[in-house]
Parts: structure tokens; C-alpha cells; sequence
């Protein structure tokens, strides 16, 4: 099993849908987690820190199920400028710094 | 504010050829510093990471070899490069404790011919 796992893409959705990526990670001692988003032969860049209760920021919402071990990235009115790949990164080790782990990244592209 | 360096930008280089990629961080002290690849197409694969200056951890086994001869300075080498080298190498930096937040520099693309 891979440490982690990202839906396969891609997605293609139209403007203002609303769209779910989810994201499986293996180890439970796992201790923070992300979402990162890469654009065409860029850095990936960081889009959201997930908390464990959940956080927001404008239309994207992360959630964390620790039981389940899986994050959730959702997306609400797609916008054009969303198009990019989306990878869920998890530190496999703890908070010391260490080892950040990302999955395989899931594209999204928002046509008009 | 924080910054980070990375080059050359890209490079063309033959089979067999070494390779030196650098990468600095200015803004901060005693970074957390990483170099990933991904291969075209292909996910983020973390190649080498390093949480002080002579302290390198290899996540793969590889042609590939890091150092970090300064606080704030790490490099990415190879004696000799093979046609699987190719890809896009990234230098990340975090800070030692707490959110582990990754900042990316630029990338380099390596084409191995």
C-alpha cells in the first residue's frame, strides 16, 4: 500500500461545480497534513493546512478523518483558474520535521 | 521574509555526465531542506532530506547523492547521470518544528539525453 494515495483523475468539471478530492494516508501516527496545488511545470504551492476539526478558507474546505485515516479536499463554485493538480501531503513522522510524504496528485480541469 | 534559491533553471546533459544542482535558503536558520523529483506526469518522489548541516537522510536508492556543506545550503549531485535521471527536481525547505509547512523553490528540469 502506498503511504499515500490520491484519487486517480482527471476531473472534468464545469464552471461552478462543486468538486471532491479525497485522499487515504497508511501511517496512524501520522501528525499534520496539507493540500498543495501544482499548476503546468510550476513548484507545487501550499493551497491549505488541514486541522482536525476541519477548516475553511473561502470555497475550499479541508476535512481530516483520523479514524478513517483520509483527508478531503472540496472545491465549491469552480472557477476557471482552479484548473491545476491537487496533491494531499502527510508527514509520516510527527511534527519534527522529517518526512513529507505526497500522493500522486489529482488533476482537476474547470472548462467553461 | 523567507526565500529560496534554486538553480540552474534547466539543463540538458549527456548519459554519463555528473550533475550539480543547488539550491539556498535565505530568511531563516537551521531549515529542514529536501530535494524531491517527478518524473513527467508522475507524482512528487522526496529523494533526500536533511535536518542539519552533515545530517542527510536517502529515501531511495539511486545515482543520486545529497550534501549540505552550509546551514542553509544543499545540493544535489550525481557522478553519473543515467537516461531515469530525467525530471523535475525540486529544493523544499520547513522549519524544524510544528507545522512542517514546504516552500518550493522554482524547480530545475533536468533532461538527460
Amino acid at each position: 500500500r502506498k503511504e499515500v494515495e490520491q484519487d486517480p483523475g482527471p476531473f472534468n468539471v464545469p464552471e461552478g461545480a462543486t468538486v471532491a478530492f479525497n485522499c487515504t494516508y497508511s501511517n496512524s501516527a501520522s501528525q499534520s497534513f496539507f493540500w498543495y496545488r501544482q499548476d503546468c511545470r510550476k513548484e507545487p504551492k501550499l493551497l491549505m493546512s488541514v486541522y482536525s476539526s476541519g477548516n475553511e478558507d473561502g470555497r475550499f474546505t479541508a476535512q481530516l478523518n483520523r479514524a478513517s485515516q483520509y483527508i478531503s479536499l472540496l472545491i465549491r463554485d469552480s472557477k476557471l483558474s482552479d484548473s491545476a493538480t491537487y496533491l494531499c501531503v502527510v508527514n509520516i513522522l510527527g511534527n519534527q520535521g522529517g518526512k513529507l510524504i505526497f500522493g500522486q496528485g489529482t488533476e482537476l480541469s474547470v472548462k467553461p | 521574509s523567507q526565500t529560496i534559491h534554486q538553480w540552474p533553471a534547466t539543463l540538458v546533459q549527456p548519459v554519463g555526465s555528473p550533475l550539480s544542482l543547488e539550491c539556498t535558503v535565505e530568511g531563516t536558520s537551521n531549515p529542514n531542506l529536501y530535494w524531491y523529483r517527478q518524473a513527467a506526469g508522475r507524482g512528487l518522489q522526496l529523494l533526500f532530506y536533511s535536518v542539519g548541516i552533515g545530517q542527510i537522510s536517502s529515501e531511495v536508492p539511486q545515482n543520486l547523492s545529497a550534501s549540505r556543506p552550509q546551514d542553509r545550503q544543499f545540493i544535489l549531485s550525481s557522478k553519473k547521470l543515467l537516461l531515469s535521471d530525467s525530471g523535475f527536481y525540486l529544493c523544499a525547505w520547513s522549519w524544524g518544528s510544528g507545522a512542517n509547512v514546504l516552500t518550493f523553490g522554482a524547480g530545475s528540469r533536468l533532461t538527460v539525453l
